[in-house]
């Protein structure tokens, strides 16, 4: 266990439904983060959350939502998706000291999504 | 922005042999390498990582070493098992999100 966890483990939704992913982590850390995990693909950053606050969006479309209602918790709200965006969604999390991260991400086991 | 490679994508070794991978990275100035074990089912494991200050680093059976001036590392296996069959992703930062290579999946044959 790596202290990031994430629920569901695998979710099945049709293009019109909406649906949310959560995760928690109870490492105490600051930063938390989404990632896209395809077939063949490099590991793809979504959004970044710096104590609370957005700091990145990597052009991702507007049908994927974040949420960060503190430090220890962040959502992924899911609506009118697409086959394509079936994929290994992973979330992650770090301290960040000042200026600098120690970068030292933990991730969770990932939510297994399929979008039929 | 940072690009990195990372070779082989795929490795199948014989136990007991050694395993080598390998990563380029285009940032000079980053300053952060991680790597990364995925096994099936599960999200990536931090397993090892070095910074730029160092040249190498060794934990039991793994080692990482850095090239700054070539700009490449690369992940060292000694002794492989069955159980270090996975997907080992590297991964580059300069005080910015990590960028991750496509990974490599490594056959341990038993």
């Amino acid at each position: 266990e790596t202290g990031v966890t994430q629920t569901p483990r695998h979710l099945v939704m049709g293009m019109t439904n909406k649906k949310s992913l959560k995760c928690e982590q109870h490492l105490g850390h600051n930063a938390m983060y989404w990632y896209k995990q395809s077939a063949k693909k490099p590991l793809e950053l979504m959004f970044v959350y710096n104590f609370k606050e957005q700091t990145e969006n990597n052009s991702v479309p507007s049908r994927f939502s974040p949420e960060c209602p503190n430090s220890s918790h962040l959502f992924l709200h899911l609506h009118t998706l697409q086959p394509e965006d079936s994929a290994l969604y992973l979330c992650a999390s770090s301290q960040v000291v000042g200026a600098e991260s120690s970068y030292e991400q933990y991730f969770g086991p990932g939510t297994r999504l399929t979008v039929t | 922005g940072e690009n990195v490679e990372q070779h082989p994508s795929t490795l199948s070794v014989q136990e007991g042999d050694s395993a080598v991978i390998k990563c380029t990275y285009s940032d000079s100035a980053s300053n952060y390498f991680p790597w990364y074990k995925q096994e099936l089912g599960k999200g990536p494991q931090l397993i090892i990582d070095i910074r730029s200050n160092v040249g190498e680093k060794k934990d039991q059976r793994i080692a990482v070493t850095l090239n700054k001036t070539a700009k490449h590392f690369s992940l060292h296996i000694t002794e492989t098992q069955p159980e270090d069959s996975a997907v080992y992703f590297c991964a580059a930062s300069n005080n910015t999100p990590l960028v991750f290579g496509k990974g490599t999946r490594l056959s341990v044959i038993a």
